[in-house]
């Protein structure tokens, strides 16, 4: 299993753009590359996925260069309720659990 | 449609005594996977079943067991309960071999007291 390295912690202010970049240098050639957001108490919640380039949905971005060793999710105009804990993984049909590892811990700020 | 659902929500348990926790499944999930999560840590992976049985499993004792039964609902057992066993207890459902499709449930929050 891909094992990945985050930023414990980053603060941001509110109207700003985030963005929180993810190593993963062992990653396999069949491994998709997927974030989470959990909120206290909660369980995680699928943000985006994608495998090479560039794949955007209406919350969040995420842009994986050509070595795919790396990866950055970006949030646009972020919001107090953006607080919350961002988990990167990589996993592939090959190894069916996922791993987490300590997640980014996002604050907010006025 | 409805997501993956955990029950009981709260649990307060006494030492040494045992646990079930229950799990609903997505609709169209096969597996559920089950996690522990620490209060300021990462959910840590303790086992997954598919097709009633158990596929994997993560670094936790046999104190923890757990069933599928055919209708892909799931229950997480835990006996001899420890101080240490007090977590929140995540649930998570998928498509075999399509593991990056995980849809978690909101948790069963146990204290061990």
């Amino acid at each position: 299993l891909a094992k990945t390295t985050q930023p414990i912690s980053m603060d941001s202010y509110e109207g700003q753009e985030v963005n929180i970049t993810c190593s993963h240098n062992n990653i396999a050639t069949n491994d998709y590359i997927t974030w989470y957001q959990q909120f206290p108490s909660q369980g995680p919640r699928f943000i985006i996925q994608g495998y090479k380039t560039k794949v955007t949905n209406e919350v969040a971005s995420l842009f994986i260069p050509a070595d795919r060793k790396s990866s950055t999710l970006s949030l646009p105009r972020v919001s107090l309720s953006d607080t919350a804990v961002y988990y990167c993984l990589v996993s592939g049909n090959r190894d069916d659990k996922i791993i987490f590892g300590k997640g980014t811990r996002l604050h907010i700020l006025p | 449609d409805a997501g993956v659902t955990q029950s009981p929500t709260h649990l307060i348990k006494t030492r040494g005594q045992q646990v079930t926790l229950r799990c609903s499944p997505k609709s169209g999930h096969d597996t559920v996977s089950w996690y522990q999560q620490a209060l300021g840590q990462g959910p840590q992976f303790i086992f997954q079943y598919y097709e009633e049985e158990e596929r994997q499993r993560g670094n936790f004792p046999d104190r923890f067991s757990g069933h599928q039964f055919p209708n892909y609902s799931s229950e997480l057992n835990v006996n001899a309960l420890l101080l240490g066993d007090s977590a929140l207890y995540l649930c998570a459902s998928s498509l075999v071999g399509l593991n990056y499709g995980y849809t978690f449930g909101s948790g069963t929050r146990l204290t061990v007291v």
